[in-house]
């Protein structure tokens, strides 16, 4: 079983929605990421938060927003999006950003905007 | 910058046949890590390995095994008696110090029965 929780599994929504995904982890890991996945392709990473703060952003368009209300939560606020923001949205979590640990990933949300 | 190549995009194999999974990376760092990720159909990317640049003992655990080799900056995966719940996309990966995991774009492996 995975060690990081992500909710919903499934979501469809249209683009006026506003909707979250959530992700927890309870491994005491300091470094929380988001990724997007396409169909066929690898992981894109999205946003990356140590100990709480967000220390990386790969220049994501507003409408996806990250929240870290604590070491344990990772939120992704989504709003107005684009159908081409269909895919897998995975979370992962690491003890901490600037080691070589492993990053342990949810099984992801798969994210349908019609 | 950073890059792993998995020239690989699909295989098929034979149920109880060995196959290896090839990944080439590249680096100008001195110290980095090397990683092996598997993505069954469920989605979730689970861990396998993880191998220091300063470590170039071959591992195997179980089928698996790891060949990583820096003089041609390879990190090969083997699976021996493959099964069918072998198939999934699996993912190399590279990390230096400091920066985000960067993924190759993964070889699909069928494990027909």
């Amino acid at each position: 079983d995975t060690e990081v929780t992500q909710t919903p599994k499934h979501l469809v929504m249209g683009m006026t929605n506003k909707k979250s995904l959530k992700c927890e982890q309870h491994m005491g890991h300091r470094a929380m990421y988001w990724y997007k996945q396409k169909a066929k392709k690898p992981p894109e990473l999205m946003f990356v938060y140590s100990y709480e703060k967000l220390s990386i952003n790969e220049s994501v368009p507003s409408r996806f927003s990250p929240e870290c209300p604590n070491s344990s939560l990772l939120n992704l606020h989504l709003h107005a999006l684009q159908p081409e923001d269909s895919a897998l949205y995975l979370c992962a979590s690491r003890m901490d950003r600037g080691l070589f640990g492993e990053l342990f990933f949810g099984e992801g949300s798969r994210l349908t905007v019609l | 910058a950073q890059k792993v190549t998995q020239a690989q995009t699909e295989i098929s194999v034979v149920e109880k046949e060995d196959v290896t999974l090839d990944c080439v990376y590249e680096t100008r760092d001195t110290t980095y890590y090397l990683f092996w990720y598997k993505q069954p159909p469920s989605g979730e990317l689970v861990f396998l390995i993880r191998r220091n640049s300063f470590d170039e003992q071959n591992e195997i655990s179980g089928r698996y095994s790891w060949n990583f080799q820096k003089s041609t900056s390879s990190f090969n995966f083997t699976i021996t008696a493959s099964q069918v719940v072998d198939s999934a996309v699996y993912f190399c990966a590279l990390s230096e110090v400091n920066t985000p995991l960067v993924f190759g774009k993964g070889t699909r492996l069928s494990v027909i029965a």
